[in-house]
């Protein structure tokens, strides 16, 4: 049963690039969250796919926008990048009609903005 | 925005002895998790208790939740070395499960 796999593990981009991460499910789950993990910081919250649609989205800037797929993976999409971009990026994953406050988590992937 | 505040912000702990981390929140809630995080990678789910208990257990690790005081302690009992990690609480809040809403979490050291 494969947990959530998030790629590429690390990425290093310049300011102003744009980059695109990405993030497949718990087999068996339809929902996928993203959070932003600055060091030293807990997980900020960016937003909920669900449906192939934004359900929920915390505080952030209009830079920052996902898709959902059929097959339920997503991509977060940050465009025209900030060195304050810099952090860990963490997808989890859960199911609408099951116990969706306990989230599974991918390994995450390292994003530097030089 | 944050919305537990952990504490102690680190702890370093001999292998044996107890630990305990405390999380405190601002808003009402449904129910709250606990989560461990090794070397700054994924999030592993540990408990959760809702909001209408007040004391939850699993294997060594022991969950209180005080409502009243918006407070919660996560007690690892008989740790061991491989416990190292960093440990986050995160809340709901009532009203909008969709999110969860995250302290600043417990480096937590169990030297050997």
């Amino acid at each position: 049963d494969a947990g959530v796999t998030q790629s590429p593990t690390h990425l290093i981009k310049t300011r102003g690039q744009q980059v695109t991460l990405r993030c497949s499910p718990k087999s068996g789950h339809d929902t996928v969250s993203w959070y932003q993990q600055a060091l030293g910081q807990g997980p900020q919250f960016i937003f909920q796919y669900y449906e192939e649609e934004e359900r929920q989205r915390g505080n952030f800037p209009d830079r920052f926008s996902g898709h959902q797929f059929p097959n339920y993976s997503s991509e977060l999409n940050v465009n025209a990048l900030l060195l304050g971009d810099s952090a860990l990026y963490l997808c989890a994953s859960s199911h609408q009609a099951g116990p969706k406050e306990k989230l599974f988590f991918g390994s995450g992937t390292q994003l530097s903005v030089l | 925005s944050q919305q537990g505040e952990e504490d102690p912000q680190a702890l370093s702990i001999q292998e044996g002895e107890n630990a305990t981390m405390n999380c405190s929140y601002k808003t009402s809630i449904n129910n709250l998790q606990w989560y461990r995080q090794n070397s700054g990678r994924g999030l592993v789910h540990l408990i959760l208790i809702r909001s209408n208990e007040r004391e939850k257990h699993s294997g060594r690790l022991r969950v209180t939740l005080d409502t009243s005081k918006k407070s919660s302690s996560l007690l690892i009992t008989a740790s061991r070395a491989a416990d190292t990690a960093s440990y986050f609480c995160a809340t709901d809040s009532a009203g909008n499960n969709r999110k969860l809403i995250w302290g600043l979490g417990t480096s937590l050291a169990v030297n050997p």
